[in-house]
């Protein structure tokens, strides 16, 4: 299966610890996006990402968490300083191209924070 | 920010049963996608829709893209236990930058065999 690997799949933190969020697109794909998903809710943009460059991180908070997409390598998702707010599942997706063409999940990362 | 209505919330139906599903935008879409989460899963996509009026099957799965452009419809036929799970819509807006993806409220379906 050559679909989108998040790791891990869940993760647990203490209050103001880091999380790392993982993400390898599908195989060709360069293009990534992250969302994030309160129980009960549909999915919040946060991050799009081509290859070593941000495109659009206007959905992501200013403060403490950042994304990076590097040459070679997974796309990470970083927390910082992690508080209870920030429990909830985040997801990865990815696309051959941007625009309007349908973007493919992963089975997502469950933070949980103590 | 955009806000997709999807209804209704949640169904409950006898196998065997068509459901139907809507989603509503206050802007225009120029891209409309439906997608099914499984408990603990990341979302499936059903079927994309491109154009307004645009009428497009996926086996027992018809999506439709309003002539409005502000709306889109799921249908699902003579339903089975593994059709369970949440439906969102999904899309970007015409008038945002194309990247980013809003996603409804989600329509929670249960099929009782």
């Amino acid at each position: 299966n050559a679909g989108v690997m998040q790791n891990p799949r869940h993760l647990v933190r203490r209050r103001g610890q880091e999380a790392r969020l993982r993400c390898s697109p599908v195989k060709g794909h360069s293009h990534v996006y992250w969302y994030r998903q309160l129980p009960e809710e549909g999915l919040k943009f946060m991050v799009y990402l081509q290859k070593e460059n941000i495109i659009d991180e206007s959905g992501m908070p200013k403060e403490r968490f950042s994304a990076e997409f590097p040459k070679e390598g997974p796309s990470i998702l970083r927390i910082q300083q992690v508080v209870r707010g920030d429990s909830a599942a985040y997801f990865c997706a990815s696309s051959p191209q941007g625009g309007v063409q349908p973007q493919h999940f992963g089975d997502g990362t469950r933070l949980s924070i103590l | 920010g955009q806000q997709l209505n999807q209804s209704p919330q949640s169904m409950f139906i006898q196998e065997g049963e068509d459901v139907s599903m809507n989603c509503t935008s206050s802007s225009i879409f120029n891209t409309w996608l439906w997608y099914k989460q499984d408990p603990g899963e990341g979302p499936v996509l059903l079927i994309a829709l491109y154009k307004a009026g645009e009428l497009t099957s996926n086996g027992r799965l018809t999506a439709q893209f309003g002539i409005t452009r502000k709306d889109s419809f799921l249908n699902i036929s003579a339903s089975i236990p593994s059709d369970v799970g949440i439906y969102f819509c999904a899309g970007p807006p015409l008038s945002g930058t194309g990247n980013q993806f809003y996603f409804g409220t989600g329509t929670s379906l249960t099929v009782i065999p």
